[in-house]
């Protein structure tokens, strides 16, 4: 079945430093990805989509490209911020864009001063 | 915007008593989603409905949980004879059809 895997549960890094949050997925057909970023006691909100247009999604300063060779949607930044500290959700989904969204089971980032 | 609304925020139970939450998805939305949180197992899907008609609830714990959609402006998601495992945050989301899925700010169950 369709799955998607973020190997960190926690990073810590420090301000200014690049970020990099891995995902990688599985899935019979051919999906859109997402990530979602969620600020401590808030809503998850949609950061960024893979879509078909060939642009590379970008948001925030945040961007991420799909790799169907490696099935992979790695988010990342050139410069964390403070206010990046959230925890950030990977997703999928099977059927077109406008299914269910199959989640990772997050990563934490930290941004410590 | 008022953006996604549930209701309560929380809610406590006491093992076996039955838990009813609230959503009420963006105004022109067709399509309303439940996940649930926790910090073991992370977002998992339920069920959704789009224009008001069930269309996917192979997430739902089928003994349970039920989930209906009287109406364009709420759904809600029953559980009945609540156990401590169900203790989570039960999210609502909700789109116009498009893939991006607005969020509400979630309901806690405790399960005592």
């Amino acid at each position: 079945g369709d799955s998607v895997t973020q190997t960190e549960g926690l990073v810590t890094l420090t301000e200014g430093l690049p970020v990099m949050l891995n995902c990688t997925y599985q899935s019979t057909y051919s999906p859109f990805l997402f990530w979602y970023v969620q600020h401590l006691n808030e809503a998850p909100k949609l950061l960024l989509k893979s879509f078909t247009d060939n642009k590379r999604p970008e948001h925030q300063g945040f961007h991420a490209t799909l790799h169907k060779s490696s099935s992979s949607f790695h988010l990342q930044k050139s410069s964390a911020q403070l206010s990046d500290s959230a925890l950030y959700y990977c997703a999928l989904t099977p059927t077109g864009n406008t299914g269910k969204l199959i989640f990772g089971l997050g990563t934490t980032l930290q941004v410590q001063p | 915007n008022a953006g996604v609304i549930q209701t309560p925020r929380h809610k406590v139970t006491g093992k076996g008593q039955e838990a009813t939450l609230w959503c009420e998805p963006i105004s022109g939305h067709s399509a309303v989603f439940w996940y649930r949180q926790t910090i073991v197992q992370g977002l998992e899907f339920l069920t959704y409905f789009r224009n008001q008609a069930p269309i996917d609830d192979s997430g739902m714990p089928k003994e349970r949980f039920s989930a209906q959609m009287p109406n364009q402006s709420h759904s809600t998601l029953k559980i009945q004879s609540t156990q401590p495992q169900d203790s989570a945050v039960y999210l609502c989301a909700s789109t116009w059809g498009g893939a991006e899925q607005y969020f509400g700010p979630g309901t806690r169950l405790t399960v005592l």
